[in-house]
């Protein structure tokens, strides 16, 4: 079955420094998202990705973070400068038509847990 | 603002027994709600849905149940199984809206014991 798959699976990093989280959406998917999930809390949206460009954000995707899809197949989030607050579990997801419905799945990868010192 | 609540953190149920997890919401304008399910080191999989026009759906062993006047819904397991072990998300949305406006809850953790 098409996966979502993400790398790495943990990152430790110091507080102030730059961080990359990578995503390989499933292939013929046509939207992509971040989200996160701090611990203990809800799943939290950050922000989705179409055509090449931000589709929509939510108020926690500010300036530190940023998308891209440098390629046909991968999906970075990148968070600028770290702070404390930024640890979290983040969850990369794609799917076929930006709406939910019981014929369009949102399909998640297994995340990427992001531990700021 | 918490739009969907699950106010149990957890639930701990015998095996063959029903697990019952409870969903709360306080925005009249969802319109679908979403269960997913969510092992350990594996990202949260879809699990079952259903719209307001309905008030039960079931898939197997699993049934969603919705209570529109009480903002209310709930999944049940039947019979409950080790292999159901897991956190279950409840999520909402309106149903024309995008997936960047889903609603989770904090989730649920089952254990089934056997």
């Amino acid at each position: 079955e098409p996966e979502v798959t993400q790398t790495p699976s943990h990152q430790v990093t110091q507080m102030g420094q730059e961080v990359i989280l990578h995503c390989v959406p499933i292939s013929n998917h046509l939207y992509f998202y971040w989200y996160r999930q701090i611990l203990g809390q809800k799943v939290e949206f950050l922000v989705s990705f179409y055509n090449n460009e931000i589709s929509e954000k939510s108020e926690i995707f500010d300036d530190q973070f940023s998308v891209e899809r440098p390629d046909g197949s991968n999906f970075t989030l990148k968070i600028r400068s770290t702070k404390l607050e930024d640890s979290a579990m983040y969850f990369c997801a794609s799917t076929l038509r930006d709406s939910p419905s019981g014929a369009n799945v949102l399909t998640f990868g297994a995340g990427s847990r992001l531990t700021v010192l | 603002d918490q739009q969907v609540k699950q106010n149990s953190p957890s639930l701990s149920v015998q095996e063959g027994r029903i697990s019952i997890l409870n969903c709360d919401y306080t925005n009249s304008m969802f319109d679908y709600f979403l269960w997913y399910k969510k092992y350990p080191a594996e990202g949260p999989t879809f699990l079952i849905s259903i719209s307001s026009i309905k008030d039960k759906n079931e898939d197997g062993r699993f049934t969603v149940f919705l209570n529109k006047s009480a903002k209310h819904l709930s999944l049940h397991i039947v019979p409950s199984q080790p292999g159901d072990s897991a956190v279950y998300f409840c999520a909402a949305s309106e149903f024309a809206d995008s997936w960047g406006k889903l609603q989770f809850g904090a989730g649920t953790q089952v254990v089934v014991t056997p």
